[in-house]
């Protein structure tokens, strides 16, 4: 069992749709990750927050907005997606950032399709 | 071209061992970590391994370093039917972590 909880697990949305993803840790880690999955591909990185300021954003089209409510939660926000942004999205936590020994733990993820 | 290389398939059979390599550019890469991945699941860690390190056991597993070469493989021993999965080797430097291709594991009964 994963200690990173992603809802839902599935997400069926049209491109007119607003919705949210959910992330959630409870190992008291201070930095947390956002990642997009295509298939046969590995993650790609789209935000970082650290200490629940946005440190991170990898040119991620304004589509998506990340949101840290607090140092346990992490958000993203969709809206007006596109056909193409159907993936796999990961969350992931780690101690800090910065360091190359805090390994980050990853949720199941959310599988997105947009119609 | 990827910073972090892996071969794309791998199959053994049950009981066997399976080795899976993975090449890095990044010489100031602190620690490189193995993540498992299976279908429908997000990434699990397996281990990881300091620089300064050449190798790391941690039961069934063995990864072993060549920084030299900046060449890293994982050794599976007595590879099971539960182990297909795709296996994830990253470089991570700060905040940059570096995912090669994935290498998909097929073990055959």
């Amino acid at each position: 069992d994963t200690e990173v909880t992603q809802t839902p697990k599935h997400l069926v949305m049209g491109m007119t749709n607003k919705k949210s993803l959910k992330c959630e840790q409870h190992m008291g880690h201070r930095a947390m990750y956002w990642y997009k999955q295509k298939a046969k591909k590995p993650p790609e990185l789209m935000f970082v927050y650290s200490y629940e300021k946005l440190s991170i954003n990898e040119s991620v089209p304004s589509r998506f907005s990340p949101e840290c409510p607090n140092s346990s939660l992490l958000n993203l926000h969709l809206h007006a997606l596109q056909p193409e942004d159907s993936a796999l999205y990961l969350c992931a936590s780690s101690q800090e950032t910065g360091y190359g020994n805090q390994p980050q733990h990853f949720g199941d993820g959310t599988r997105l399709s947009i119609l | 071209g990827e910073d972090v290389e892996q071969s794309l398939f791998l199959s053994v059979r049950e009981g066997d061992s399976s080795v899976i390599n993975c090449t890095y550019t990044d010489s100031s890469s602190t620690y490189l970590y193995w993540y498992k991945q299976e279908p429908g699941a997000g990434l699990q860690l397996l281990t990881y391994i300091f620089s300064n390190m050449d190798m790391k056991q941690d039961q069934r597993l063995t990864v072993l370093l060549n920084k030299k070469d900046k060449h890293l493989s994982l050794r599976i021993a007595d590879t099971q039917t539960g182990d297909s999965a795709i296996y994830f080797c990253a470089e991570r430097n700060n905040n940059d972590m570096r995912f090669g291709a994935g290498t998909r594991l097929t073990v055959k009964p």
